[in-house]
């Protein structure tokens, strides 16, 4: 069964230093989603893309936070610098065409 | 912005009890309503996806309803088991697939 691919699982990061996260959407899948999960939280959309464009990063913090899907295939999530209030879930999903949203299994940052 | 609610918050029911779990939402202007199941730790796993056009969906003892006038989502489970524990999530979707997540609710089924 097709899944969405997310690494690494877990991240542990200074504050001040870089961190990235890798998705790998189901195939053929043009929206892809990147979810930020704060624990005992719902998740918050952080970006949207429908294939390589971005629809909807209106609450991606852009001074730290930047996303990108140069061939509209896999995505890469990167915070720089980050703080301790990044430690959360991060969870990517994909959809085709309005139609159901299936999630990865999350990378679990924790920042100190 | 889509606001969504869970009520409640945590449930404990003992085995074989049947549940209704509840999600209501302030736009009513939505395309699905999808319910999704979290273990500790883990992503979320997709139950049922309601679209707009439909009033319910089943999945073996799970069962969705939508009420879109009334802003209502029900989720019923049917002969709770131990192996449901989990928090459960819904999520309304609108015109551009954006998802609004609920809280969710932690769901305890005592054996």
């Amino acid at each position: 069964e097709a899944e969405v691919a997310q690494s690494p699982r877990y991240k542990i990061t200074e504050k001040s230093q870089a961190v990235a996260f890798w998705c790998d959407p189901i195939s053929g899948h043009a929206t892809l989603y990147w979810y930020r999960q704060i624990l005992g939280q719902g998740p918050e959309l952080l970006v949207q893309f429908q294939d390589e464009s971005v629809v909807d990063d209106s609450q991606l913090p852009k001074d730290r936070f930047s996303a990108e899907r140069l061939k509209g295939v896999d995505s890469t999530l990167k915070i720089q610098p980050a703080e301790l209030g990044d430690s959360a879930m991060y969870l990517c999903a994909s959809s085709s065409d309005r139609a159901e949203a299936f999630f990865g299994q999350g990378t679990r940052l924790t920042v100190v | 912005k889509q606001e969504v609610t869970q009520i409640p918050a945590a449930l404990s029911v003992p085995e074989g009890e049947n549940l209704v779990l509840n999600c209501s939402f302030t736009d009513s202007a939505i395309y699905n309503l999808q319910w999704f199941r979290q273990d500790p730790g883990k992503g979320l796993t997709s139950l049922l996806l309601i679209q707009s056009s439909q009033r319910e969906q089943t999945s073996g003892r799970l069962n969705a309803s939508l009420d879109k006038s009334s802003g209502r989502s029900t989720l019923y489970i049917a002969a709770s088991q131990p192996g449901d524990s989990a928090t459960y999530l819904c999520a309304s979707s609108n015109w551009a697939n954006n998802l609004f997540f609920g809280t969710g609710t932690r769901l305890t089924v005592i054996p």
